[in-house]
């Protein structure tokens, strides 16, 4: 069954670094997200994407955050200068329709 | 009020009895529902669409009422691999997002 998968699994970084976290959506999909998830709190969205350009994005989405899809296959999440509190689990999802799925994500600790 | 709301719980619930999540949402122009679960620390895995009136997938029953602005999940004859978080989840049309409720925690006891 195709998935999504997230690299890396874990990235540790010092506050104001940056750091890129990968993605690669299931591949027939058109529609991709961002998501984060502070440990013990809600799913936030953060972004999406279709047809090469952001669709929608949240307010936690702010300058200091961009994506891009350089080629056929990956979807990347950059974050130019982290702070404490981007400290999270940053999920892709994708989906062709409604029904979205997501990736294993990857576990962002800022220090 | 709260887009999408539901009771945190936990939910302590034995092996083998049945146990049922509400979840409400604000906005009567959403058009489709889902049901996600979580485990700890994991990504949340699609559990069922509700598209209509709701729908039945084995020992899950999921139930739309548009009137009253809610959403319903059964779970029959649990399982212990049934604990777990249950996301409420409503997509917006107008803008393709997905509003995620908080979820409710069950826990599944021998």
């Amino acid at each position: 069954e195709p998935e999504v998968t997230q690299t890396p699994s874990h990235q540790v970084t010092q506050m104001g670094q940056e750091v890129i976290l990968r993605c690669v959506p299931i591949s027939n999909h058109l529609y991709f997200y961002w998501y984060r998830q502070i440990l013990g709190q809600k799913v936030e969205f953060l972004v999406s994407f279709y047809n090469n350009e952001i669709s929608e994005k949240s307010e936690i989405f702010d300058d200091q955050f961009s994506v891009e899809r350089p080629d056929g296959s990956n979807f990347t999440l950059k974050i130019r200068s982290t702070k404490l509190e981007d400290s999270a689990m940053y999920f892709c999802a994708s989906s062709f329709n409604y029904e979205q799925f997501f990736g294993p994500g990857t576990r962002l600790t800022v220090l | 009020r709260k887009e999408v709301e539901q009771d945190p719980g936990p939910f302590n619930v034995p092996e083998g009895a049945t146990v049922a999540f509400n979840c409400t949402y604000s906005n009567s122009a959403s058009q489709s529902f889902f049901w996600y679960r979580q485990d700890c620390r994991k990504e949340p895995k699609l559990l069922m669409s509700v598209y209509s009136s709701g729908n039945e997938d084995g020992r899950f029953t999921a139930q739309l009422n548009r009137a009253s602005q809610y959403i319903s999940l059964l779970i029959r004859d649990s399982k212990l691999s049934d604990s777990a978080t249950y996301l409420c989840v409503v997509y917006m049309d107008s803008n393709y997002q997905l509003i995620w409720g908080a979820g409710t925690k069950l826990i599944i006891k021998p």
